[in-house]
């Protein structure tokens, strides 16, 4: 098990342009979570997923935002029309069902949009 | 709802010194807790986490918290750190209960080392 892989590790996009970021989690784990981190700031909560039921969005996720964990294996995170405050950082984590023992956090996912 | 506050935004410490990182959180509901660390331009490992029991918890690196539940804190300790301890640290909290395990994150402890 090579933990949770994220790509790419960099992104640098134009204004306007749509990006798609991935995450691998565990495989074994049943739930994955997807944050965004700013500098300076705790990561904030997005989404998760139970297999393949998104079961929360954050009032963050604006309708430019979507995330599919179609067969509830990888995860994908979707953001159209990107606008320079979407520069941060995409973190992606997993966990087994009941989640007690806390995150297994991917490398993330920097995106700056210029 | 559930929040979490670290009441230090920076800490600089000597080589070889103890530090305590501090952390408070508020909840009406009973919580799991948890410290992460993060390194520049990685993503969060987890350091320890309480979940019930001894409220002295080890973790890894030469980390302990330890939970009061009176003063709901967990703090962060370590008796002597080292250059490679800096980094940010992160608390967060969970709800025991119940289907949802999203954290809730304070805005973190940046530690430096000082040789």
């Amino acid at each position: 098990d090579t933990g949770v892989s994220q790509n790419p590790r960099h992104k640098i996009t134009k204004r306007g342009q749509n990006v798609t970021f991935r995450c691998d989690p565990i495989s074994e784990h049943n739930r994955l979570y997807w944050y965004r981190q700013t500098l300076g700031q705790g990561p904030e909560f997005l989404t998760y997923f139970q297999n393949e039921a998104q079961l929360e969005k954050s009032r963050l996720l604006s309708d430019r935002f979507s995330a599919e964990r179609p067969k509830g294996s990888f995860s994908t995170l979707e953001i159209q029309r990107t606008e320079q405050g979407d520069s941060a950082m995409y973190l992606c984590a997993s966990s087994p069902w009941t989640g007690e023992g806390g995150y297994t956090f991917g490398s993330g996912t920097r995106l700056t949009v210029v | 709802a559930q929040s979490v506050t670290q009441l230090d935004s920076q800490v600089p410490v000597f080589e070889e010194a103890p530090v305590e990182l501090r952390c408070n959180y508020s909840s009406s509901v009973s919580v799991y807790l948890f410290w992460y660390v993060q390194y520049p331009n990685q993503g969060l490992q987890l350091l320890l986490k309480y979940l019930s029991g001894s409220t002295l918890v080890k973790g890894i690196n030469g980390f302990e918290a330890e939970f009061n539940k009176s003063q709901t804190s967990f703090h962060l300790r370590k008796p002597s750190v080292h250059i490679s301890d800096t980094a940010e640290y992160f608390c967060a909290v969970s709800l025991n209960a119940g289907n949802n395990r999203k954290l809730i994150w304070g805005l973190g402890t940046s530690l430096a080392v000082n040789p």
